[in-house]
């Protein structure tokens, strides 16, 4: 069966640190991937997805980038944090070939901005 | 994507069957509709997701109406566990867009 796995589970940052967060998904060949974060109390926002190697999609301009270096592996970076950048961030996973197949969530990073 | 309403929290008996509805009244023809729910502190967990028929999983059911205006999930034997914020979402593009939800408490 396919598994997602989200590293670090919780994550305390100063302001104006890099971050990178690594997303990898196991089970399966060729995935779309997906980058969310989800704001305290308020719904998810799609950051960035990918349909392949290389290939990235940005969904919102902000201080996050995102690569694919193999098939199954994704991560989150940024330069230099902002308080702003705080959040929970979550990483999904779906089939290829139909939009209709359901997105399969990790069970996130707790990144706090101090 | 279509906007969908739930109602903002629920309360449910435990062992009893939880009915969870969702109104889509703007959804169109190739839209699906989608149920996630998350436990505090984890990430959305995906229940069941059908575009016009009725579903059924080892987790739940997804009654759609005719009109596929509105939806209804449900937990046929709520337990404990099952307490969480049930997310309604019809999309058809990749973005899943999580609104308020509906926050189920199972009580003993």
């Amino acid at each position: 069966s396919q598994t997602i796995h989200q590293w670090p589970a919780t994550l305390v940052q100063p302001v104006g640190s890099p971050l990178s967060l690594e997303c990898t998904v196991e089970g399966t060949s060729n995935p779309n991937l997906y980058w969310y974060r989800q704001a305290a109390g308020r719904g998810l926002q799609l950051l960035f997805y990918s349909v392949g190697i290389g290939q990235i999609s940005s969904e919102v301009p902000q201080n996050l980038s995102a690569s694919r270096p193999q098939d199954r592996q994704f991560i989150l970076s940024s330069k230099k944090l902002l308080l702003s950048d705080s959040g929970f961030y979550l990483c999904a996973w779906s089939a290829s070939g139909t939009a209709y197949r359901p997105q399969h969530f990790g069970d996130g990073t707790r990144l706090s901005i101090l | 994507d279509a906007k969908t309403t739930q109602p903002t929290s629920m309360d449910c008996a435990e062992g009893r069957a939880a009915n969870l509805p969702c109104n889509h009244s703007t959804i169109s023809g190739n839209e699906y509709v989608y149920w996630y729910r998350q436990i505090h502190s984890q990430g959305p967990q995906y229940i069941i997701h059908g575009l016009k028929n009725n579903e059924t999983n080892e987790m739940a059911s997804l009654i759609i109406t005719e009109d596929r205006k509105s939806s209804t999930l449900i937990l046929p034997h709520a337990t404990l566990r099952d307490t969480a914020v049930y997310y309604c979402i019809v999309r058809v593009l990749d973005d899943m867009r999580f609104g308020a939800g509906t926050r189920l408490t199972v009580k003993p």
